[in-house]
């Protein structure tokens, strides 16, 4: 079945530490997108991805990296983690599928989010 | 300014009523979602539309390219419609997606 997986779902760390947030989709889709939300909060776009080697930033990315060397996977990396990065990252993927007008409705996915908690 | 902009934010009612959430955007698009997000965090993609009107079951979502406008509406609401609405939008010339502040919608019995 296809879908989008995130690792790890929790994960609780110490200031300074450098993680790495897994995203994979089984989908073929070339657009990938990382989140970070807040509870309660709108989502914030922190990179996106057209397809393989194509990353750009988003509104919140200063203090992480992505890499998109194989389609189905897009992994973000923060260097040296705060307690401000405490948050909820959520990774999407999506793909048109032509006609628009035609589409299904299921042509955004998002994965479960990896809630991240910095001591 | 946001780029996307919903209302009302919150938004209560009661059983069976008919609901109207609304989403006005000011860069040009190629396509807007209507997403859902429960308690918990799941999201789920219930619309993509570049123009006219979708129905799914009791979901009905509309767009006005020329007025920059989308409407989602629930009818005969039900309490296991209480989540948070989003609307998402897919800018023209970048690809980016741009989220709203989402609705958040409780449905009582």
């Amino acid at each position: 079945e296809a879908d989008i997986y995130q690792t790890p779902r929790y994960l609780v760390i110490g200031t300074g530490k450098k993680i790495t947030l897994e995203c994979s989709q089984t989908m073929g889709h070339d657009k990938m997108y990382w989140y970070q939300q807040d509870p309660g909060m709108e989502l914030h776009l922190i990179h996106y991805s057209y397809g393989v080697n194509s990353t750009e930033k988003g509104d919140l990315s200063s203090e992480s990296t992505v890499s998109r060397i194989r389609t189905e996977h897009f992994p973000l990396t923060l260097e040296s983690a705060r307690p401000s990065h405490t948050s909820q990252y959520l990774c999407a993927s999506s793909e048109y599928r032509l006609p628009l007008a035609h589409s299904g409705a299921n042509v955004l996915t998002f994965g479960a989010g990896s809630r991240l908690t910095v001591l | 300014k946001n780029e996307v902009e919903q209302s009302p934010q919150n938004l209560t009612a009661q059983e069976g009523e008919f609901i109207t959430i609304n989403c006005s955007y000011s860069v040009g698009i190629s396509a807007l979602h209507w997403l859902q997000q429960h308690p918990g965090g799941g999201i789920v993609s219930l619309f993509m539309l570049s123009s006219g009107k979708k129905k799914h079951g009791r979901l009905i979502a509309t767009i006005n390219i020329q007025e920059k406008h989308s409407s989602l509406h629930i009818t005969a609401s039900h309490p296991r419609d209480s989540a948070v609405y989003i609307c998402a939008v897919m800018m023209g010339d970048t690809d980016k997606l741009i989220f709203g502040t989402g609705t958040r919608l409780q449905v009582f019995p």
